[in-house]
């Protein structure tokens, strides 16, 4: 099947700063790609849809610009927080699009402290 | 508003007993269903259903749709400790773009 790799697995960092999560799909060109926050014991809610070449698709209520989405190639789409606070910390999960299934990368915990 | 809905929310049982998952949905445009186990990581993907009353089966799982009603049911038989997981029931409907609304989940926990 199709592999989606996210990178880092787990961040820590400090409020104010920013973080960029990496999410390729190995095997496979992903036109599309999904962002998805998962907070703890509560369902994925998708964020975005990141499209490649152009501007991602942003869900109700999530802010464009503190989370920055950047789909550069056919493989590849970042997620940036920018200036993190504590109410950022959550699983962060991307997903690829593969003729009508999407295949979920294995997420990024990220704790702001 | 678009949204699916799951039920119940948690769940205990006994290793061997069997379980009946659920999953309600209201979308425009309705494309597919799907189910996915979610353990420690990322949903790893269990069924994809498109057509009514067509049962699909995986070992211990099954899974049916019925789109008349908008519901469908995850059956797992025999249970086993290794089943305990988050079930996520989702629904990619929408044009193009093909997206993905997830269900709550159900917290399904299976003791020895």
């Amino acid at each position: 099947g199709a592999v989606v790799s996210q990178h880092p697995s787990r961040v820590i960092c400090k409020s104010g700063t920013s973080v960029k999560i990496e999410c390729r799909s190995l095997d496979f060109q992903a036109t599309t790609m999904f962002w998805y926050r998962q907070f703890p014991k509560q369902s994925l809610m998708l964020m975005a849809t990141s499209n490649e070449g152009s501007k991602a698709t942003y869900e109700q209520g999530v802010e464009k610009d503190k989370f920055l989405i950047n789909h550069a190639s056919l493989t590849l789409s970042t997620l940036t927080v920018t200036s993190a606070h504590p109410e950022d910390s959550s699983f962060y999960i991307c997903s690829a699009r593969v003729i009508g299934e999407q295949y979920f990368g294995p997420g990024t915990r990220l704790t702001v402290t | 508003e678009d949204k699916v809905v799951q039920s119940p929310l948690s769940l205990v049982v006994h290793e061997g007993d069997t379980v009946t998952l659920n999953c309600s949905y209201e979308v425009t445009n309705f494309r597919s269903l799907l189910w996915y186990k979610q353990e420690k990581k990322a949903p790893t993907f269990l069924f994809m259903l498109t057509s009514s009353g067509i049962e699909k089966k995986s070992g211990r799982l099954s899974s049916i749709l019925d789109k008349k009603e908008l519901f469908s049911i995850l059956n797992i038989t025999a249970t086993q400790t290794g089943d305990s997981a988050i079930y996520l029931c989702a629904v990619s409907f929408g044009g193009a773009t093909n997206k993905l609304i997830f269900g709550t989940g159900t917290l399904l926990a299976v003791q020895p």
